[in-house]
């Protein structure tokens, strides 16, 4: 069974630019998640879907961050304008949502430079 | 969530047991404790979670103080493999079947020494 695939695995973009990141979680999985580790700092929470819907946001810096999830299959995060801030490593993660407990599944990261 | 407190860093010979202290003292009776862990240039992984009783898997066992203000995730023979940050994490189970959002702390560096 695949993992949790994410692409790119690197981005160097200039300030000012727009990045899209992309994220398909473990085939069946209705729960998305996306994290990120900035410099120096803990990985944090950024949203959570269930299949299409966004069941949590509180993590989502400001409006310059957009997730979607069309049709419940893979999601992006969208990132416009890009800020030097934004450096960091960009995590997915999926989970069942089926199961008593639900583990999650995450992806091998996508590091994103601002420069 | 309520917070844990773990060392930042530990070292550990190949071969040996590991045990990787966590402290939770404010933590509630709907919490779960759970551990994930980030082999370099990876993303986090699951490690084994627990309630009350001591758990095992095939990756770790978990101690729970009978207070459940600590636990201790335990490697029986640590590997070279087993050189990561582990996370040590607490989260309400009941209130979304398991699937809420996981917080991170800093977690702890273990080291293993060949």
């Amino acid at each position: 069974e695949a993992g949790v695939t994410q692409f790119p695995s690197h981005s160097v973009i200039e300030k000012g630019q727009t990045v899209t990141l992309r994220c398909d979680p473990i085939s069946g999985h209705d729960n998305l998640y996306w994290y990120r580790r900035v410099m120096g700092k803990e990985i944090k929470f950024l949203l959570h879907f269930v299949k299409e819907s966004k069941q949590d946001e509180s993590g989502m810096p400001n409006n310059r961050f957009l997730a979607e999830r069309t049709g419940g299959t893979y999601s992006t995060l969208k990132v416009q304008p890009a800020e030097l801030e934004d450096s960091g490593v960009y995590f997915c993660a999926s989970s069942n949502g089926q199961a008593l407990y639900n583990e999650q599944f995450f992806g091998p990261g996508t590091r994103l430079t601002v420069l | 969530d309520a917070k844990t407190t773990q060392p930042n860093s530990m070292e550990s010979n190949e071969e040996e047991p590991v045990h990787l202290p966590c402290n939770h003292s404010t933590i509630s009776g709907t919490d779960y404790i759970h551990w994930y862990r980030q082999l370099p240039s990876q993303g986090p992984e699951y490690v084994i979670h627990g309630l009350t009783s001591n758990v095992n898997n095939r990756m770790a066992s978990l101690a729970i103080a009978e207070d459940r203000k600590s636990s201790t995730l335990i490697l029986h023979r640590a590997t070279l493999r087993d050189a990561a940050v582990y996370y040590c994490i607490l989260r309400v189970f009941i209130s979304n079947f398991g699937n809420e959002k996981l917080t991170f702390g800093t977690g702890t560096r273990l080291t293993i020494i060949p």
